[in-house]
């Protein structure tokens, strides 16, 4: 079964605007969720995470993510994008069905058009 | 700056060829991972170091073997590679608490690997 899903392959925004990236997921119990950004020719950095309390994350970048229990979701935003933020986004939830490994989405290509 | 170092950054190896991949963190982590990163698939874990032991090997061909000697470094060892191996091999590490892996991961730039 799938941990994680990211709908989107790729999602396009004019610089300046705001920014949305999708994730859902499917764990049992509560989940510890996260956020990895990948730029070129690089590893994957941590952007942020959520693991109980405050529904909205902040993170790294003025990036923030919106955990929503009953819609499964935990949404990556940005009020303004910049064109620097381009890269590929990673979702990834801990899955206690698999000893609690890390388990990440397919990434979503984020292009910020200037 | 990363305190996971990887390298080389870029290997090219033919297919009887034998070589190895090196990972070193400086971060005081007690887990240590190594990922494949393939073009249009999700990151596949491979192998989990927790304490210098392996705890998991996700059905890993075994043309690819880990060491880890100790929590600092880890290795992994390729021969008798397919062209279909070429991809980026990422190592990363975490601090697991009683064998749990609740922390968030710290990434190497990777190795690229291509395989003739």
């Amino acid at each position: 079964a799938q941990s994680v899903a990211q709908p989107e392959d790729q999602v396009n925004v004019a610089e300046g605007n705001p920014l949305t990236v999708k994730c859902t997921y499917s764990v049992s119990g509560n989940p510890y969720l996260f956020w990895y950004v990948q730029y070129p020719n690089r590893g994957l950095q941590f952007l942020l995470k959520y693991i109980t309390g405050d529904n909205l994350v902040k993170g790294s970048y003025g990036f923030e993510a919106e955990f929503n229990k009953s819609q499964t979701s935990f949404h990556l935003k940005k009020p303004s994008a910049l064109v620097s933020d381009s890269a590929l986004y990673f979702c990834a939830v801990r899955d206690k069905a698999r000893d609690d490994k890390i388990i990440f989405g397919k990434g979503t290509r984020l292009h910020i058009l200037p | 700056e990363t305190g996971v170092t990887q390298t080389p950054r870029h290997l090219v190896m033919g297919m009887t060829n034998k070589k190895s991949l090196k990972c070193e963190q400086h971060l005081g982590h007690n887990a240590m991972y190594w990922y494949k990163q393939s073009a249009k698939k999700p990151l596949e874990l491979m192998f989990v170091y927790s304490l210098e032991e392996r705890v998991e090997n996700n059905s890993v061909p075994s043309r690819f073997s880990p060491e880890c000697p100790n929590s600092s470094h880890l290795f992994l060892h390729l021969h008798t590679l397919q062209p279909e191996d070429s991809a980026l091999y990422l190592c990363a590490s975490s601090q697991a608490v009683a064998g749990l892996n609740t922390g968030e991961l710290f990434f190497g730039e990777g190795s690229r690997l291509t395989v003739l």
